[in-house]
């Protein structure tokens, strides 16, 4: 599996945005690039994911380098509610493949 | 969204007993569901790949007469930590795909806290 590297840990304060990197520099052609999230004793939540372009949905922005060895997760405004683990995954667009979850990075996020 | 529920949330049982934890697909079907193990202040591990009316597939290291998966339905996968011991104390949490549907999202359960005492 391909791997992807993530800060441990970042820390925003309410409000401004936040960007969360990713390297990917090993990806494949067929790799897509997946976020979800884990707040304290929930299981993931879903972020965004996306190919080669840029994507946008109602939780965040997706910012992919031309290249794809690297990827951006933007949250516009932070909020407290956003303070948890962040996980970059790359996933084969497959029926019946799982994810891999990495370290991922904390985020804080204070008022 | 999809909705992904897992029974029961939280569970003690003693050494030596089996534990059964459920994971269903609220409003969808899910051909294919996945286990994950998470102990404290480390990432989900992958345990298994469960389809629907087969055999799971374990991920080297894990053991399947100890993790008994069941995914009888395509609503409905079961975990059983059979003769459980307090190593297996952990935060188990699946993970469904929609049946035929290429978004690509997987959705997760709330995880099962399993206290072997």
């Amino acid at each position: 599996d391909a791997k992807t590297t993530q800060p441990n840990s970042m820390e925003s304060n309410e409000e401004e945005p936040v960007h969360l990197p990713c390297n990917h520099s090993t990806i494949s052609g067929t790799d897509y690039i997946h976020w979800y999230r884990q707040l304290p004793s929930q299981g993931p939540e879903y972020v965004i994911h996306g190919l080669t372009s840029n994507v946008n949905n109602r939780m965040a922005s997706l910012a992919i380098a031309e290249d794809r060895k690297s990827s951006t997760l933007i949250l516009h405004r932070a909020t407290l509610r956003d303070a948890a683990v962040y996980y970059c995954i790359l996933r084969l667009n497959q029926a019946g493949t799982a994810l891999i979850f990495g370290k991922g990075t904390t985020l804080s996020v204070s008022s | 969204g999809a909705v992904v529920s897992q029974h029961p949330s939280r569970v003690i049982c003693k050494s030596g007993t089996s534990v059964k934890i459920e994971c269903r697909s609220l409003d969808f079907q899910a051909t294919t569901m996945f286990w994950y193990r998470q102990f404290p202040k480390q990432s989900l591990m992958l345990m298994a790949t469960s389809n629907e009316g087969s055999k799971a597939t374990y991920e080297q290291g894990v053991e399947k007469d100890k993790f008994l998966i069941n995914h009888a339905s395509l609503t409905l996968s079961t975990l059983t930590v059979t003769s459980a011991h307090p190593e297996d104390s952990s935060f188990y949490i699946c993970s469904a795909e929609e049946t035929g549907k290429k978004t690509g999202e997987l959705f997760f359960g709330e995880g099962s806290r399993l206290t072997v005492l």
